[in-house]
């Protein structure tokens, strides 16, 4: 019922390739935050997304919301090697309890 | 501004014994959630304070249990410890609910 589903699970990719990870749920989102985990460190917090359809840059990522606030996306253009880690979707807030993601670890090869 | 600070970082104990871990979240912030991550169930929710009010609990044992204190520090305690519960416990603090949650580092308890 609550479940936020991420895929892929894992991904490799060759620096300089692009990079999406998606996080669908079967029920409508009111918020949805992303946060990245580097290796043998903890979550930081990368933007939150509201509104239907959203869509926010940070330099080399885009964060999307779907239309329907059933799924979301993060897209890194051009990958580096700082952007290994796992990147995570926080489903919420329903009554004061955050779901997590499944999570994807990025690995990038120089 | 000091971040979330988790003590201790790393924590050895023994199956049925009981241990209690402490959260002192950013000056300001009223929230504090607790988060279990292990490779297999990644990050599972815990629970949620405010003002000292639990207002939401994950789906765990009532092994574990916490508190939060007028100073919003917080502090789990899990009891009769069971191999599964070794994990990587997270304490994550933000101004209110629906903001950005700032994570501690955690406190890695291992069960022997």
């Amino acid at each position: 019922g609550q479940q936020v589903m991420q895929i892929p699970q894992y991904q490799h990719v060759q620096e300089g390739e692009d990079f999406t990870t998606y996080c669908n749920s079967s029920t409508t989102l009111s918020n949805i935050q992303w946060y990245k985990q580097r290796p043998g460190g903890h979550p930081v917090f990368l933007i939150q997304l509201v509104k239907s359809g959203e869509v926010k840059k940070q330099k080399r990522l885009t964060f999307q919301f779907g239309e329907a606030k059933k799924n979301s996306s993060l897209h890194i253009t051009a990958t580096q090697t700082t952007d290994v880690g796992t990147y995570f979707c926080a489903r919420g807030p329903g009554t004061y309890k955050y779901i997590f993601g499944t999570g994807t670890r990025l690995k990038v090869l120089a | 501004k000091a971040g979330v600070t988790q003590t201790p970082r790393y924590l050895i104990k023994t199956r049925g014994q009981q241990v209690t871990l402490s959260c002192s979240p950013i000056s300001g912030h009223r929230s504090v959630s607790w988060y279990q991550q292990t490779p297999g169930q990644g990050l599972q929710f815990l629970f949620e304070y405010f003002s000292e009010t639990q207002r939401n609990k994950g789906n765990f044992p009532g092994r574990f249990s916490g508190r939060q204190f007028s100073n919003s520090r917080s502090e789990m305690n899990v009891s009769t410890l069971e191999l599964g519960d070794s994990a990587l416990y997270l304490c994550a603090s933000s101004l209110g609910w629906g903001q950005p949650q700032h994570f501690g580092d955690g406190t890695r308890l291992s069960i022997l």
